[in-house]
C-alpha cells in the first residue's frame, strides 16, 4: 500500500530535549516536505526537499532541522524544544519527473507534539 | 505571494442539504488551485485539483469545484451531504518556487452534518 508513515504519531517532551519526528514513505517519490498544522493558521510549510541530500526552508523553518540521506526518509529535527514549537507536524511527499508539477502532496497521519 | 481565504472556520448543513464551502484566491498568474479534506486523526488528502483545463472540477466522493477568475474563487460544492462527508476542509494554492511544490493552505473550514 502506497503510504507516508511518520513516527511517533504522538509525543509530550519538555523543553530543551531533543527530538526527531521520522518520516518514510514507499512511493519513490524525490519530493519531500514537512508541514505544520495551528489552529486558524492552516498548514504551513517547514522545509523541503527535492532529492537526496537536497532541503531547503520553507516559511517556517525556526527551531527545526531536516535530512535527507536516502530518497525514502525525511526525518524532522527539533534540536531544543520550546513550547511554541507544540503542534501537529505532517509530512508530505510528491512525484517530480523533470520539473513538471503534479500538485498533488500525499500526506502522512500526523504527529501530535506537544513541549511542555 | 499567493494566498487563499476560506470565509467560514465552521459550516453545518442537514444530511441531505447543499454543501458550498468558500475559498478565494490571490494570485499574480494562473493558479493551480486544490481542495484537500482531512478526517479526524487522518492526513490530507486531495479532494480536487484546478489545473487551468476545465473551469468546472470534479472530485471525489460527489465534490466538485469551479474556477471563476473574474471572482478569484474556487468554491467546493456538493448537491446532497452525507453524515460521512464531516471533515475539515482546506483550500490550497501553488506557489511553484522551481523544485519546491509548496502549497500555501487556507485556515481550514470544518463542515459539521446534522442528521
Amino acid at each position: 500500500e502506497a503510504q507516508v508513515t511518520q513516527n511517533p504519531r504522538y509525543l509530550i517532551t519538555v523543553t530543551g530535549k531533543k527530538l526527531t519526528v521520522t518520516c518514510s514513505q514507499n512511493m519513490n517519490h524525490e519530493y519531500m516536505s514537512w508541514y505544520r498544522q495551528d489552529p486558524g493558521l492552516g498548514l504551513r510549510q517547514i522545509y523541503y526537499s527535492m532529492n537526496v541530500e537536497v532541503t531547503d526552508k520553507g516559511d517556517v523553518p525556526e527551531g527545526y532541522k531536516v535530512s535527507r540521506k536516502e530518497k525514502r526518509n525525511f526525518p524532522l529535527i527539533l534540536e531544543s524544544p520550546s513550547p511554541n514549537q507544540t503542534s501537529l507536524y505532517f509530512c508530505a511527499s510528491s512525484w517530480q519527473t523533470s520539473g513538471s508539477y503534479t500538485g498533488e502532496l500525499f500526506f502522512g497521519e500526523g504527529s501530535r507534539l506537544t513541549v511542555l | 505571494a499567493q494566498s487563499v481565504t476560506q470565509l467560514g472556520s465552521h459550516v453545518s448543513v442537514s444530511e441531505g442539504a447543499l454543501v458550498l464551502l468558500r475559498c478565494n484566491y490571490s494570485s499574480s498568474v494562473p493558479p493551480y488551485l486544490f481542495w484537500y479534506v482531512q478526517y479526524p486523526n487522518q492526513g490530507l488528502q486531495l479532494l480536487l485539483k484546478y489545473t487551468s483545463a476545465a473551469t468546472l472540477v470534479k472530485g471525489i466522493n460527489g465534490f466538485e469545484a469551479e474556477f471563476k477568475k473574474s471572482e478569484t474563487s474556487f468554491h467546493l460544492t456538493k448537491p446532497s451531504a452525507h453524515m460521512s462527508d464531516a471533515a475539515e476542509y482546506f483550500c490550497a494554492v501553488s506557489d511553484i518556487d522551481f523544485g519546491n511544490e509548496k502549497l500555501t493552505f487556507g485556515t481550514g473550514t470544518r463542515l459539521t452534518i446534522i442528521p
